[in-house]
């Protein structure tokens, strides 16, 4: 079973980047037709879709992030990567990140998400 | 964007009853070339991240309950709980994946009476 695992900083700065990666173990990130994504959620809010990968390195983003957000793939280490610049406190919350399926469809594994702070 | 407007915000069940939670698209998330609903249902639970329960509207994932049931087509969707048990308290979640970008509904507390 393919399971994800993100890890970076706990804690930035405002205006500063924050980066944040997802290992994937237990399967090959360029196998079949699934497609990487992160997610985050607030403390005590719901869910907000920050963006996606293909193996191939085609990108999707939410127009609402998409000026600060950039998604790469690194398939010889099995790892995705997110870097979200210029960050507010709003961008504090519980990034997660996780595989979809069938080419734009479910979720269907997630990590068990890493708390990030912004905070001076 | 896709707004996903679920009801109620909450509810509390008892055991061994049924529970219903309602979710609406603002707009067909029915796809015409495959008659494929693209809506998927998620169950959260307190410090964990989402689990997938339902995709394509009313397909169970692998290892679900069967308890778990969904339906609807279109804008109107429907996560049907057929027996609460315990490990059913949650917030379930929503999500259309129709258009870019995916969005999910606020989500739904279900809670034991």
């Amino acid at each position: 079973q393919v399971q994800l695992q993100e890890s970076g900083p706990g804690l930035v700065k405002p205006s500063q980047t924050l980066s944040l990666t997802c290992t994937v173990s237990g399967g090959s990130i360029s196998s079949g037709s699934n497609y990487w994504s992160w997610i985050r959620q607030p403390a005590g809010k719901g869910l907000e879709w920050i963006g996606r990968i293909y193996t191939s390195g085609n990108t999707n983003y939410n127009p609402s992030l998409k000026s600060r957000v950039t998604i790469s793939i690194d398939t010889s280490k099995n790892q995705f990567s997110l870097k979200l610049t210029s960050v507010t406190a709003a961008d504090t919350a519980v990034y997660y990140c996780a595989r979809g399926r069938d080419q734009v469809a479910q979720l269907d594994q997630w990590g068990q998400g890493t708390l990030v702070a912004v905070s001076s | 964007d896709i707004v996903m407007t679920q009801s109620p915000d909450s509810l509390a069940v008892s055991l061994g009853e049924g529970a219903t939670i309602n979710c609406k698209s603002s707009q067909s998330v029915l796809f015409s070339s495959n008659s494929k609903n693209y809506l998927a249902w998620y169950q959260q639970k307190p410090g964990q991240p989402p689990n997938l329960l339902i995709y394509w509207a009313s397909t169970r994932e692998s290892g679900v309950p069967d308890r778990f049931s969904g339906s609807g087509s279109g804008t109107d969707f429907t996560l049907t709980i057929s027996s609460l048990q315990p490990e059913d308290v949650a917030v379930y979640y929503c999500q259309q994946y129709y258009s870019t970008p995916p969005t999910f509904g606020q989500g739904t507390k279900l809670e034991i009476k």
